[in-house]
């Protein structure tokens, strides 16, 4: 049972080009979060979702930022317009249906907008 | 807001106990965790705690909540090289899955040989 997935690992952006950040979830889950980890900073929450739907986007920035979760294939997080400032590490994790403690997190998206 | 401090540092030496220390400060705080994260990698869940409990001990590690005090720490025993990474306290409401974390700015924990 694979973990969960997120790709690619490493991503390099100049500025004003798009991001487009990937996660497939455990098998089983159905609950997808994102969170962002700025350089000597703890994780911040951005979105939740469930398939095809948005239940929580309040850290998502107001702009440039949209995230989705449709009914097939992976989550996609997508950074339009790209900065500096956008320069971070970006966890995906998954949890199933109905609860679990805690998340399974993955290996995380390291953008670096130069 | 919510918020969730952990000091920034540990360093330790091999065979050592160590000790991880959080505070948080929503009161409402039902879950309690501890995630470690090694270099390059993601978050790995070590253990979590209901707040009703005080204490919760799995093999080397003992998780102790005083929630008058809203302070939650992370006891590692005979701590080895191999448990150098950053440490996060992360608080939630629910059971994880429902709302959001809060995590900490995590304790970089050094192990000298």
């Amino acid at each position: 049972n694979a973990g969960v997935m997120q790709n690619p690992r490493h991503l390099v952006r100049r500025r004003g080009q798009e991001a487009r950040l990937r996660c497939s979830p455990m098998k089983g889950h159905s609950h997808v979060y994102w969170y962002r980890q700025l350089p000597e900073e703890g994780l911040k929450f951005m979105v939740y979702l469930q398939k095809e739907n948005i239940i929580d986007e309040s850290g998502m920035p107001k702009e440039r930022f949209s995230a989705e979760f449709p009914k097939e294939g992976p989550s996609i997080l997508r950074i339009q317009q790209v900065v500096r400032g956008d320069s971070a590490a970006y966890f995906c994790a998954s949890s199933p249906p109905g609860g679990g403690l805690g998340y399974t997190f993955g290996s995380g998206t390291r953008l670096t907008v130069v | 807001g919510e918020d969730v401090e952990q000091s920034l540092f540990l360093s330790v030496r091999e065979g050592d106990s160590s000790v991880i220390n959080c505070t948080y400060t929503d009161s409402s705080s039902t879950y309690l965790y501890w995630y470690k994260q090694e270099p390059g990698a993601g978050l790995q869940l070590l253990t979590y705690i209901f707040s009703n409990m005080d204490m919760k001990q799995d093999q080397r590690l003992t998780v102790l909540l005083n929630k008058k005090d809203k302070h939650l720490s992370l006891r590692i025993a005979d701590t080895q090289t191999g448990d150098s990474a950053i440490y996060f306290c992360a608080e939630s409401d629910y059971g994880g899955s429902q709302g959001n974390l809060i995590f900490g700015k995590g304790t970089k924990l050094s192990v000298k040989p």
